[in-house]
């Protein structure tokens, strides 16, 4: 079975430090990996996904996350953190392209605060 | 290109009612997941349909159930409402073949 460890239920940077939101996932085959971002009252926006392509990803708003398989690690990162990128952060797995069996299997979330 | 369209975005319900939420996927897309969202459990899959027909099913009890239309449009259905089933409930569609699923804004259920 598939599972998503989120380290840290909540992260705080200041405005143009340097944003890292830890992502361990398990999977017994070759995974899919997802980071998704949800403003207040909102839904999910896909920020990235890696489909073992690249093993840097680059996604929306300048986040971009490396597949580490030796680590078991999808790691988000931005170089300079804004006001705008307060948020919950998700991460995501999955074994099947589009969920599978299981569906998409998310982690407890990050939420991202920005400091002024 | 419109996104995911879900209805109605907030609802109130009391226990032992059931309800009905609407879902319109990207147009193209003829796959239709259903995701719940508490602040215990996070993101839990309840189920996905394709060409109407249901193909995988999370852990949840059989009051919860859907449906798709030759549309592509789905409804999910809550019966016998429980406290425990106040959540945000997120709809998602994705291509037949693709790999990126993508979400509505949710909607909010709260049952008093």
């Amino acid at each position: 079975a598939q599972s998503v460890t989120q380290l840290g239920s909540h992260v705080s940077v200041s405005e143009g430090a340097l944003v890292l939101l830890r992502c361990n996932y398990s999977s017994s085959v070759p995974p899919y990996l997802f980071w998704y971002v949800q403003y207040p009252n909102q839904g999910l926006q896909l920020l990235l996904k890696y489909t073992s392509a690249a093993t840097l990803v680059k996604g929306i708003n300048g986040f971009e996350a490396e597949f580490k398989k030796s680590e078991t690690s999808f790691h988000l990162t931005k170089p300079s953190a804004h006001m705008s990128d307060a948020a919950e952060y998700f991460c995501a797995v999955s074994e099947e392209a589009g969920g599978g069996a299981d569906g998409l299997t998310f982690g407890k979330g990050t939420h991202l605060i920005i400091q002024p | 290109k419109a996104g995911v369209t879900q209805t109605p975005r907030y609802l109130i319900k009391t226990r032992g009612q059931q309800v009905t939420l609407s879902c319109s996927p990207i147009s193209g897309h003829r796959s239709v997941s259903w995701y719940q969202q508490t602040p215990g459990q996070g993101l839990q899959f309840l189920f996905e349909y394709f060409s109407e027909t249901q193909r995988n099913k999370g852990n949840f009890p059989g009051r919860f159930s859907g449906r798709q239309f030759s549309n592509s449009r789905s409804e999910m259905n809550v019966s016998t409402l429980e406290l425990g089933d106040s959540a945000l409930y997120l709809c998602a569609s994705r291509q037949s073949s693709g790999n990126t699923i993508y979400f509505g804004e949710g909607s909010w259920l709260t049952v008093v």
